[in-house]
C-alpha cells in the first residue's frame, strides 16, 4: 500500500528526555511536513522540507529538530527544549501541483 | 499574510438535515483553498479542493462547496447529513500558484444528532 506512514501512533516521553517521531513514505513525494495540533487551534507547521537534505522552519520551530537524508523519510526529534510537547504530531507528503497528503499522526504525552 | 477563518468551532445538526460549515479567508492574491475532514486519532483526509476552475466543488462522501470571491468565503455544504459524517472539518489555502504553504483554520466538529 501507498502512504504515509507514523510511527508509533503513542508515544510518552520522561522530563528532559528527547523523543524522535518516524515519517515515512513510498509516494515518491518530494516535500514533507510536520504538523502539531492541539485542541481549538488547528494545525501549526513546524518544519517542512521540498528536498532532500534541505529543510525549512516553520511557525513554531522551537524546541524541535529535523532531518532530510532520504526522500522517503522525514524524522522530527522533540528536544528537551519544548516545554509543552503534549500534541499530536502529524506528517504530510505533498507532490508536486498536489493538496498535502497526511499520515495517521502520533500522539505525544508527557510522564 | 493569508488566514483562515472558520466561523463555529462546534456545530450540531439533525440526521437527515442540512451541513452547512462556514469558512473565511484572507488573502492578498486568489488562493487554493480546500476542505478536510479528520475522524479521532486519524490524520486529514482531503474532501476537496479548488483551484480556480469551477467556482462549485464536488467532493467526496455527497459534499460540496462553493468559492465566492466577493465573499471571500469557501462554505462546506451536504444536503443531508449521516452520523458517519460526525467528524472535525479543516478548511485551508494556499497561495495561488502553489501549495508549499498551506494555512489551515482551527476546525469545526460536526455532530450528528440522532
Amino acid at each position: 500500500d501507498g502512504g504515509i506512514t507514523q510511527s508509533p501512533k503513542y508515544l510518552f516521553r520522561k522530563e528532559g528526555q528527547n523523543v524522535t517521531l518516524s515519517c515515512e513514505q513510498n509516494l515518491n513525494h518530494d516535500a514533507m511536513y510536520w504538523y502539531r495540533q492541539d485542541p481549538g487551534q488547528g494545525l501549526r507547521l513546524i518544519y517542512y522540507s521540498q528536498i532532500v537534505n534541505d529543510f525549512q522552519k516553520g511557525d513554531i520551530a522551537e524546541g524541535y529538530s529535523v532531518s532530510r537524508e532520504k526522500k522517503e523519510s522525514f524524522p522530527l526529534t522533540v528536544t528537551s527544549a519544548q516545554k509543552n510537547p503534549t500534541a499530536f504530531y502529524l506528517c504530510a507528503g505533498r507532490a508536486n501541483n498536489q493538496p498535502q497528503h497526511f499520515g495517521d499522526g502520533t500522539r505525544l504525552s508527557i510522564l | 499574510a493569508q488566514s483562515v477563518t472558520q466561523l463555529g468551532s462546534h456545530v450540531s445538526v439533525s440526521e437527515g438535515a442540512l451541513v452547512l460549515l462556514r469558512c473565511n479567508y484572507s488573502s492578498s492574491v486568489p488562493p487554493y483553498l480546500f476542505w478536510y475532514v479528520q475522524y479521532p486519532n486519524q490524520g486529514l483526509q482531503l474532501l476537496l479542493k479548488y483551484t480556480s476552475a469551477a467556482t462549485l466543488v464536488k467532493g467526496i462522501n455527497g459534499f460540496e462547496a462553493e468559492f465566492k470571491k466577493s465573499e471571500t468565503s469557501f462554505h462546506l455544504t451536504k444536503p443531508s447529513a449521516h452520523m458517519s459524517d460526525a467528524a472535525e472539518y479543516f478548511c485551508a489555502a494556499a497561495v495561488s500558484g502553489g501549495y508549499q504553504k498551506v494555512t489551515f483554520g482551527i476546525g469545526t466538529k460536526l455532530q450528528v444528532i440522532p
